[in-house]
């Protein structure tokens, strides 16, 4: 199975500190997403990083991916209270029509005030 | 409001009811999918509707039936369900053959078989 696995499994950190997450695989892939989920709600597209490619930025957020290691990490920076949620690193080795995602466990979020 | 969505939010129903999930989507993709979420396991996906044809269906017990009138609409009919089948169930949808398939979700509907 290609499917991604996140770690740490639950994460812990101070309004304003740094939050890393990873994310392996196991076989390759065209692209690797990641989303978030609040509590009790759909899951919401943040980001996306192509196999050519190894470091994207959106807003506070950083992901990096290094297919030697099969690996990827998402870094949110300057974190918030509202950043409080489930993350999901989500694989695809197809592409166009073959397209197809496969979600790992998620990360349990906590951002203290 | 991510244009996709389900209902109801929230569901009860005995082991011997029936009943039906609704999903909408006004994104105008291509395709839809069911996926089922528990507690501590990785989302599993159900069901795949690309322009209302059936393309996946992984493994799904037959007492999860599901239904895709037009591109726009998903239902799952649930029938004789069994307490294990309580969980939150996902409905998505993208535009497959798009550069990018990136997944637009719905809230979501909790079921819980009593």
């Amino acid at each position: 199975s290609q499917q991604g696995e996140e770690d740490p499994q639950a994460l812990s950190i101070q309004e304003g500190e740094n939050a890393t997450m990873n994310c392996s695989y196991k076989t390759s892939i065209n692209i690797l997403q990641w989303y978030r989920q609040n509590s009790g709600r759909g899951l919401v597209h943040l980001i996306l990083i192509r196999s050519n490619e190894r470091e994207k930025h959106s807003g506070r957020l950083r992901v990096t991916l290094d297919t030697s290691k099969k690996s990827s990490s998402l870094l949110i920076t300057a974190s918030r209270a509202a950043d409080t949620a489930s993350y999901f690193c989500a694989t695809d080795a197809g592409a166009g029509a073959n397209s197809k995602l496969t979600f790992g466990k998620g990360i349990t979020l906590s951002v203290r005030p | 409001e991510t244009g996709v969505t389900q209902t109801p939010r929230h569901l009860v129903m005995g082991m011997t009811n029936k009943k039906s999930l609704k999903c909408e989507q006004h994104l105008g993709h291509n395709a839809m999918y069911w996926y089922k979420q528990s507690a501590k396991k990785p989302l599993e996906l159900m069901f795949v509707y690309n322009f209302k044809e059936q393309t996946e269906n992984n493994s799904v017990p037959s007492r999860f039936s599901p239904e895709c009138p037009n591109s726009s609409h998903l239902f799952l009919h649930l029938h004789t369900l069994q307490p294990e089948d309580s969980a939150l169930y996902l409905c998505a949808s993208s535009q497959v053959g798009a550069a990018k398939n990136i997944q637009y979700f719905g809230a979501g509907t909790r079921l819980s078989v009593l």
